[in-house]
C-alpha cells in the first residue's frame, strides 16, 4: 500500500538557516505527493504538489521539493529560515478511490522551530 | 471566494453521546472528505461524498457516518462517543472527482473533546 514516512518529529533550526524537512514514500506505481503546512489550532494549507510534470517543484512561501524516484523520497527545503515558518508540516500521498477521486495518506508530521 | 468553513469550532461531549459536525465547501467544489487527526498525529480519512453519496471510505466503524446536501455542504455524525474520538475533525473539499493530483482544500476543523 501507498504510504509516506517522515524522518524527524521535530526540526530546530536558526533563523536564516536552511530547512530541510524529510519525506520518503512507498509506492509500486507514480505517486502523487503533497506537502501541508498546519499553523497552531488552523486547518491544513497546500504548500506545493508532485503530479510527475517535474521532479523539482516549486511552492509557495520559498519552499520547494525534490522528487526522487531513486531515493523514493519528496524532501522539503527551503533556503532561508523565518520565524514564520514555525509551524507543523505534513507530507502526503494521494491514493485513489474505487469509485473516483482520491484521499489523502498522511505522514506522522514534524514540527519545525525556528530560532533567533 | 469563500473557502471551507466548519462549525462548532469546540465541542466537548460525554461518552455515549451523540456529535454532528458540519462543513461548507468552497464554491464550486461538488467533492467533501472529513479526516481525524488526533493528537500529535497526522490527519486520518474517514470517508468522501460525492453528489450527496459516500464515494470513499476508510478505516472506521459504522458509528461515524455522513451526509452530503445538494448544496455540497456536509455533515459528518458520530454515535456512540468513546475518548478516542477526543480529536480535531477537518473537512476538504475538493472541484470533482479528479485524478490522484486533485488538490483538496481544507477547513479550520473542529476540536472534538470527549469526557
Amino acid at each position: 500500500a501507498q504510504s509516506v514516512t517522515q524522518l524527524g518529529s521535530h526540526v530546530s533550526v536558526s533563523e536564516g538557516a536552511l530547512v530541510l524537512l524529510r519525506c520518503n514514500y512507498s509506492s509500486s506505481v507514480p505517486p502523487y505527493l503533497f506537502w501541508y503546512v498546519q499553523y497552531p489550532n488552523q486547518g491544513l494549507q497546500l504548500l506545493l504538489k508532485y503530479t510527475s510534470a517535474a521532479t523539482l517543484v516549486k511552492g509557495i512561501n520559498g519552499f520547494e521539493a525534490e522528487f526522487k524516484k531513486s531515493e523514493t523520497s519528496f524532501h522539503l527545503t527551503k533556503p532561508s529560515a523565518h520565524m514564520s515558518d514555525a509551524a507543523e508540516y505534513f507530507c502526503a500521498v494521494s491514493l485513489l478511490l474505487t469509485g473516483g477521486g482520491n484521499k489523502l495518506t498522511f505522514g506522522t508530521g514534524t514540527q519545525l522551530k525556528v530560532e533567533l | 471566494e469563500t473557502g471551507v468553513t466548519q462549525s462548532p469550532t469546540h465541542l466537548i461531549k460525554t461518552r455515549g453521546q451523540q456529535v454532528t459536525l458540519r462543513c461548507s465547501s468552497q464554491s464550486g467544489h461538488n467533492t467533501v472528505s472529513w479526516y481525524q487527526q488526533a493528537l500529535g498525529q497526522g490527519p486520518q480519512f474517514i470517508f468522501q461524498y460525492y453528489r450527496e453519496e459516500e464515494n470513499g471510505r476508510g478505516n472506521f466503524p459504522p458509528r461515524f457516518s455522513g451526509l452530503q446536501f445538494p448544496n455540497y455542504s456536509s455533515e459528518l455524525n458520530v454515535n456512540a462517543l468513546e475518548l478516542d474520538d477526543s480529536a480535531l475533525y477537518l473537512c476538504a473539499s475538493s472541484k470533482t472527482l479528479g485524478p490522484g493530483g486533485n488538490e483538496q482544500f481544507f477547513g479550520p476543523g473542529t476540536r472534538l473533546t470527549v469526557l
